[in-house]
Parts: C-alpha cells; sequence; structure tokens
C-alpha cells in the first residue's frame, strides 16, 4: 500500500513570495491533514479535511494560509505572501474513519523563507 | 487547550542502556499515541494505547498508558543507535484531536 506523498520536499523562497505544497493521501482514506512543524516543537493542525469539507481550521492564519481538497482527495496548502516565521516542515497525514483513526504521515515539505 | 508535556526534552545514551521518556498533561485523553521521527521524514505511528493502565510491547519498547489516562511512559530496553529519533506522544480526546507533544530527541551512540 503506497504511503502520503508530499511535493516538493525542500523549498527556498524569499519572504513575500508565494508557494504552494501538494499532498496525496493514502488510498480511501477520508480526512486528510495539515501540519506545520517549527524546528524543536511538535506538529501543529493547521487544517483539517474530511473528504472534501474543512473539519478545523481554528489553527490557519487565514489572512495568508489556503487550503483545499478537490474531490476529496488530493491537497494543496498555499501561503501567500510568505513570512520569515513560516520557515519549518509542513507535514500532511491521512486517516481512515474506522479504528483509533490512526494517523500516517507524509515526509513532509521543508519550506526555508528568506 | 490541552498541553502535554514530554521529558526529558534531550536524551544522549549510549548503546545497551535502557531509557524511560514520558508524557504528561493535566487533561484526560480517550486515547494516547507514540510516533517517531527520524531526520528530514514525517513521524511514524509506534502504538496506540487506549485503556487506562494499559502496557503494550513492541519488541524492545514498552509503552504504558496512566490510570486516569492523563500520562504515559516509553521504556526501551537495551537502546540501539537505530532507535535514535524524536520521540512524539500525541493525545486524543472526544473531539478526536490530536494535540501533540514538543517531542524528545534521543540519541543513542555507539
Amino acid at each position: 500500500e503506497a504511503g502520503v506523498a508530499q511535493s516538493p520536499r525542500y523549498k527556498i523562497i524569499e519572504k513575500r513570495q508565494s508557494v504552494a505544497f501538494w499532498c496525496n493521501p493514502i488510498s480511501g482514506h477520508a480526512t486528510l491533514y495539515w501540519y506545520q512543524q517549527i524546528l524543536g516543537q511538535g506538529p501543529k493542525l493547521l487544517i483539517q479535511f474530511q473528504n472534501n469539507g474543512v473539519v478545523d481550521d481554528s489553527q490557519l492564519p487565514k489572512d495568508r494560509f489556503s487550503a483545499e481538497r478537490l474531490k476529496g482527495v488530493d491537497s494543496t496548502l498555499k501561503i501567500q505572501p510568505a513570512k520569515l516565521e513560516d520557515s519549518a516542515v509542513y507535514l500532511c497525514a491521512s486517516s481512515s474513519q474506522t479504528g483509533y483513526y490512526e494517523q500516517y504521515f507524509g515526509p513532509g515539505t521543508r519550506l526555508t523563507v528568506t | 487547550t490541552q498541553l502535554l508535556e514530554q521529558s526529558p526534552q534531550f536524551l544522549s545514551i549510549q548503546e545497551g542502556e535502557n531509557l524511560t521518556v514520558y508524557c504528561n498533561s493535566s487533561s484526560v485523553f480517550s486515547s494516547l499515541q507514540w510516533y517517531r521521527q527520524e531526520p528530514g521524514e514525517g513521524p511514524v505511528l509506534l502504538v496506540t494505547v487506549v485503556t487506562g493502565g494499559e502496557v503494550k510491547k513492541l519488541k524492545r519498547l514498552t509503552f504504558q498508558f496512566g490510570d486516569a489516562r492523563k500520562d504515559s511512559s516509553l521504556h526501551i530496553t537495551a537502546a540501539q543507535p537505530g532507535d535514535t529519533g524524536l520521540y512524539l506522544c500525541a493525545g486524543r480526546n472526544s473531539n478526536y484531536k490530536l494535540t501533540f507533544g514538543k517531542g524528545t530527541l534521543l540519541t543513542v551512540n555507539p
């Protein structure tokens, strides 16, 4: 079974530029999550999708971050414009709606904003 | 906001030593998960504990969920260099939201 795929793996941009990340979850997983992990900290949930709909985006900085999940499969996370403090690893995870909703993570995208 | 405190923050030991890391909260969780994250990779799920007092073993790793479901520990016996990584605990509340601790960065030296 293929895992969660993310691209790109690394991205370097200047502040005020825009950037987009892509995620393809495990096949059949209805729930998709985007996390931000700053160096030395645990992952922080940015947004959670259930199929096409947003379940929780309470910690998403909506003035600059946006995310969509078209057709309930792939998802993109966009930052526009980027700030220095956005430098972090952006993790995508997915889970099924059975059992203990265990989450499976992709390898992440390391973003550096200069 | 539910907080998970992990300790120690950093741990450097020699191969063959035993160690325990802790995950504590003032909140009750419906379940708690432990993940290991290696550099440049996403977290990988190790175990889920659900019942207060539950003990689960995964080879040389022993996980325990506190009786009150507010805390957990991870014990590694005879640590090996391959155990090196960031160990994260994550608690799930009744709304199914997962909250992560900051992690314990473990280094096992050969």
